[in-house]
């Protein structure tokens, strides 16, 4: 069974600039969140899409945004890049419950 | 606010020096917790999920055991390949999101 996917692996751009990660989930899974993880620091919760609807955020400016496809699939759209956005972005999927996520292999993001 | 405290932050074993990892919660009507693995610069792996106090887990040198306000992650006889960080999450009712300790740094020296 395929895991999670991520692309791209590797994101380099600018300051100013705007960013799109992708990433599709298990198949069957209707829940894709989004996490931040800054170089040897801990998961920082984004975004929870659930069928569609963002169902929680974390505590992140607005120009972290997102959107969750029709196939489950999800994009984390980051506007006006700043230097401390670098950092490993993983999303992670699950079945909707209480039930365990697994994750990506992460988009490594660096602004520069 | 739920509050998840890994301890200790770093461990230093020897190989088949056997050890605990310690998760202290809180939460409002836990509906699981989570234990991930994670190698540097790679995605979290999925452990184990326990449920309610008293449930344990085992998978190999790990195991996973849940009271009403810890867990302990227990490793046997470690080898050198166990060397990872270990997440410990919990996830309470509703929508809420599901939280993440700081990990705790494992390292097994041969």
């Amino acid at each position: 069974e395929a895991g999670v996917t991520q692309s791209p692996t590797h994101l380099i751009k600018t300051r100013g600039q705007q960013a799109t990660l992708r990433c599709s989930p298990i198949s069957g899974h209707t829940s894709v969140y989004w996490y931040q993880q800054a170089l040897g620091l801990g998961l920082q919760f984004l975004l929870w899409y659930d069928e569609g609807e963002e169902r929680n955020r974390g505590n992140f400016p607005p120009r972290f945004s997102g959107r969750q496809f029709p196939n489950y699939s999800s994009e984390l759209n980051v506007n006006a890049l700043e230097l401390e956005d670098s950092a490993l972005y993983l999303c992670a999927s699950s079945l909707e419950g209480p039930y365990e996520q697994y994750f990506g292999p992460g988009t490594r993001l660096t602004v520069t | 606010e739920d509050q998840v405290t890994q301890s200790p932050e770093a461990l230093r074993l020897q190989e088949g020096e056997s050890s605990s990892l310690n998760c202290s919660y809180t939460v409002s009507g836990l509906r699981g917790l989570f234990w991930y693995r994670q190698d540097p610069g790679k995605g979290p792996e999925f452990l184990f999920t326990l449920y309610s106090a008293g449930e344990e887990k085992e998978k190999e040198r790990l195991k996973a055991t849940l009271t009403k306000k810890e867990s302990f992650l227990h490793i046997t006889a470690p080898k050198p390949e166990d060397s990872a960080t270990y997440l410990c999450a919990v996830r309470p009712g509703g929508y809420q999101k599901v939280t993440f300790g700081t990990g705790t740094k494992l390292q097994v020296i041969p």
